[in-house]
């Protein structure tokens, strides 16, 4: 079974521009919640989705919003971006809202 | 604010020692602590949920303990291998509508040969 697939891997941005990540959870699974890793950090909560609605939030400015489709994949996407969104961006899936997380291999973004 | 603390920062230890990690976390409102070991290069791959007071959880040579009530939990490794070399976070759970994973900063271990 395919595991948690997030494209894409790496991108370079400049200040100012948008950016889509996107996420396809393992099938089965409804939820999918966003983290962000900066170096020498843990991963920081950025949203949950369960069934489509929003579970949770960090604490993200506005510019961070994220969606889930009906098959269950999500976006994420960041506007305005700054040099300080620079971060390896973590999708996870889960069976339900509060089980163990199975996370994808990430999207690298450096804004330059 | 909620503190997820890991200690120590990093740890070298040579293959066959036995080692152990700390995860402090708030002691109010706990509903679920987590273990997550990170490979360079791979995704976080769970090693243990924990939810109850006096748990303890084994996966092969990886054990875990948790105390809710002095808010602490340790992950032990029996007879390290390079392939355990890796970073262990924990995270922390405080349950509710608002579900998120609070994290620590990790322990990277590094075995020897």
């Amino acid at each position: 079974d395919a595991g948690v697939t997030q494209s894409p891997t790496h991108l370079i941005k400049t200040r100012g521009q948008q950016v889509t990540l996107r996420c396809s959870p393992i099938s089965g699974h409804k939820s999918v919640s966003w983290y962000q890793q900066v170096l020498g950090q843990g991963p920081q909560f950025i949203f949950q989705y369960y069934e489509k609605e929003e579970r949770g939030r960090g604490n993200f400015p506005d510019r961070f919003s994220a969606r889930q489709f009906p098959n269950y994949s999500s976006e994420l996407n960041v506007n305005a971006l700054l040099l300080g969104d620079s971060a390896l961006y973590l999708c996870a899936s889960s069976l339900n809202s509060f089980g163990e997380l199975f996370f994808g291999e990430g999207s690298r973004l450096t804004v330059l | 604010i909620l503190n997820v603390e890991q200690s120590p920062q990093s740890l070298h230890v040579q293959e066959g020692d036995s080692t152990n990690f700390t995860c402090s976390f708030p002691s109010s409102n706990f509903y679920a602590l987590h273990w997550y070991r990170w490979e360079t290069a791979k995704s976080p791959e769970a090693l243990f949920v924990m939810t109850l007071n006096g748990d303890e959880k084994k996966k092969g040579r990886i054990s875990a303990t948790l105390n809710t009530k002095e808010g602490y939990s340790y992950l032990y490794i029996k007879g390290s291998q390079p392939e355990d070399s890796a970073t262990y976070l924990c995270a922390f759970n405080s349950g509710g509508s608002n579900y998120k994973l609070t994290f620590g900063k990790g322990t990277l271990l590094t075995v020897n040969p």
